[in-house]
């Protein structure tokens, strides 16, 4: 149980277009869904918290009209990477929860910005 | 000074050798210990969850919390060369929004 998938695992694009990465909890509905970016030998850093239905809650330094976080239902998140520039390449992880439960997490995306 | 201090290694053992992984913490708001262990372009997976001071112990992995002294600790007995990757403490309160460690990278040789 517990299974979160992430789509797109790898991408490659041009810079100045944009990406979207979907996250979906397969067997359980999320009540908060969270993004985080990881570079080479780090550990990860959290982006932004998502939960259904609202806004999303990003962390400070983190440009929220760059990364695009909509979270319409309790099995789908998505982060979108507008305009990207190849400083955006990174390792991109979705995790999810339920109510009162440990966080679990996608198998990432890797996203190169050539 | 970090939120939660992880020594990232690298750690080299011989298989069958114990591993022992720690992190200390400053937000004593912490409540719940998670231990995930990442393996290379993959996500994180949840290996352990305590919410208490103590031991917890599934298998071949025992987690230790020590809330008073903010040190939390994972064991891995007999290890085996697939224990070899990444290991993150990722310690959080009420919220569940996860403070993680640096993560101690573990090699088992064979």
């Amino acid at each position: 149980g517990a299974v979160v998938s992430q789509h797109p695992s790898w991408v490659i694009c041009k810079s100045g277009t944009s990406v979207k990465i979907e996250c979906r909890s397969l067997d359980f509905q999320a009540t908060t869904m969270f993004w985080y970016r990881q570079f080479p030998k780090q550990s990860l850093m959290l982006m932004a918290t998502s939960n259904e239905g609202s806004k999303a809650t990003y962390e400070q330094g983190v440009e929220k009209d760059k990364f695009l976080i909509n979270h319409a239902s309790l099995t789908l998140s998505t982060l979108t990477v507008t305009s990207a520039h190849p400083e955006d390449s990174s390792f991109y992880i979705c995790s999810a929860r339920q109510t009162n439960s440990p966080l679990h997490f996608g198998n990432g995306t890797r996203l190169t910005v050539t | 000074q970090k939120e939660v201090e992880q020594d990232p290694g690298p750690l080299s053992v011989p298989e069958g050798a114990i591993v022992s992984l720690n992190c200390t913490y400053s937000n004593s708001a912490f409540q719940y210990f998670m231990w995930y262990r990442q393996y290379s372009r993959k996500g994180p997976e949840l290996l352990m969850y305590t919410y208490s001071s103590g031991n917890k112990e599934d298998g071949r992995f025992t987690a230790q919390v020590d809330k008073s002294s903010k040190y939390i600790s994972l064991f891995i007995r007999d290890s085996q060369p697939s224990d070899s990757a990444t290991y993150l403490c990722a310690p959080a309160p009420g919220d569940y929004k996860l403070s993680f460690g640096a993560g101690t990278t573990v090699t088992v040789r064979a």
